[in-house]
């Protein structure tokens, strides 16, 4: 694709209800990142996929949260049992390794 | 672990005022490092980049930056501000393979017209 797409754009959802967060990186980007963007916090590091290398998960707050790639493409973040404190803009960026980062408009998740 | 330090946290401009927006990080190795810019409402975007060569690295806008070595640093400037330019700026740094892009926690400018 053109860029990095993210679905939904907004998201709002109960406490304790778990929540999937889409993003298609750029066609052929072989690393694909996740942050989380808390207001005044800064972007905070989730999960980074490069190619078929295991996931660097250290970012990841909490058990409740779980990211995939499946193909080498697409990836799915699931937060499960939500918490208020999850409310944020979580951003999906792609690279192809030897350049910048490239990201998506981001979903800004609600949690009430 | 990397971390990227912006001591500007909020910065109050007029037009055609000059900017610099501080940015240290703590690595020993070769770095790559970036600006990103993020207007009201928009996402993210590259304002420039430096990976290697002239340290003094030009970008999009009239925005430049310096990377001293001596100093871990890398501060965005640009000698006369627009009310255009009032958005949120981000420094990044990753390692020389690219993988954890390390962020700092970001300026909001606000330029006055």
């Amino acid at each position: 694709g053109a860029g990095v797409s993210q679905s939904p754009s907004n998201k709002v959802t109960e406490k304790g209800k778990d929540v999937e967060l889409r993003c298609d990186p750029i066609s052929g980007h072989t690393a694909l990142y996740w942050y989380r963007q808390s207001l005044g916090q800064g972007l905070e590091f989730l999960i980074y996929f490069q190619g078929n290398s295991a996931p660097d998960k250290s970012g990841l707050p909490s058990d409740r949260f779980s990211a995939e790639r499946t193909g080498g493409s697409v990836s799915t973040l699931t937060i499960q049992r939500t918490q208020q404190e999850d409310s944020a803009v979580y951003l999906c960026a792609s690279t192809d390794s030897h350049t910048e980062a490239f990201f998506g408009q981001g979903t800004r998740l609600t949690v009430v | 672990a990397q971390s990227v330090s912006q001591h500007n946290h909020h910065v109050i401009l007029s037009e055609a005022a000059s900017l610099e927006l501080g940015c240290n990080y703590s690595y020993g190795g070769t770095v790559n490092l970036f600006w990103y810019v993020q207007y009201p409402g928009q996402h993210l975007q590259l304002l420039l980049k430096y990976f290697s060569g002239d340290p003094l690295v030009k970008g999009i806008k009239g925005f430049e930056a310096e990377f001293i070595k001596s100093k871990f640093s890398f501060n965005l400037r640009k000698p006369s501000v627009q009310w255009s330019d009032t958005a949120e700026y981000f420094c990044a740094v990753t390692g020389y393979n690219f993988n954890k892009f390390y962020f700092g926690s970001g300026t909001k400018l606000n330029v006055k017209p």
